[in-house]
């Protein structure tokens, strides 16, 4: 089927604001993460879900993120009363299982804060 | 932390040439892999090799693993333009629950 996609493409807010950003995996796929990439910076984990659970919360950066996943599909992670410093961008993988198994990403979100 | 390190950050070749690669780690691992990236967007899998693995082909790649080592490195061959991009590695370790954690990556010219 379709690939991982993610909602919207990019996305300019002004700082306070809440965003709040989707992540569509690939159907059937039990597994989904969350990763942050600033810019020419490697992948920051945030979060992960298996089926709609998300056991560990302690990547995200602070209490203004927080994520929810329904039906084992759609995520959101929403970011609360935005600053400069969550410009980057957020990708969205899922997998079939959570076991270290491959990762297919969406083409991520482009979040700028002014 | 079990993070792969890419080593080196950046590698500028001609066309026709080869690039290596290489990722280290730290912790006991299931398998690592290997992941392009163009223009800061989302990722693409390349290859994966699994811990009792030490050397795994893809049309013009090749991955080697050195469990005794904790590295790994990525081969291309034969490189194209096309080939630039950043190119990452992410561990799935061998304890706790298995996300990946990823290098910050070789940024990859390869110049016509």
């Amino acid at each position: 089927g379709a690939g991982v996609s993610q909602s919207p493409s990019n996305k300019v807010t002004e700082k306070g604001k809440d965003v709040e950003l989707r992540c569509d995996p690939i159907s059937g796929h039990t597994a989904l993460y969350w990763y942050r990439q600033r810019l020419g910076q490697g992948l920051e984990f945030l979060i992960y879900f298996q089926g709609n659970s998300a056991p560990d919360k302690s990547g995200l950066p602070s209490d203004r993120f927080s994520a929810e996943r329904t039906g084992e599909s759609v995520s959101t992670l929403t970011i609360q009363r935005t600053q400069q410093e969550d410009s980057a961008v957020y990708l969205c993988a899922s997998s079939l299982v959570l076991r270290g198994e491959t990762q297919y990403f969406g083409p991520g979100t482009r979040l700028l804060v002014l | 932390s079990q993070q792969g390190e890419e080593d080196p950050q950046a590698l500028s070749i001609q066309e026709g040439e080869n690039a290596t690669m290489n990722c280290s780690y730290k912790t006991s691992i299931n398998n690592l892999q290997w992941y392009r990236q163009n223009s800061g967007r989302g990722l693409v899998h390349l290859i994966l090799i699994r811990s009792n693995e030490r050397e795994k082909h893809s049309g013009r790649l090749r991955v080697t693993l050195d469990t005794s080592k904790k590295s790994s490195s990525l081969l291309i061959t034969a490189s194209r333009a096309a080939d630039t991009a950043s190119y990452f590695c992410a561990v799935s370790s061998a304890s706790g629950y298995s996300t990946l954690t990823f290098g910050k990556g070789t940024m990859l010219l390869v110049s016509p």
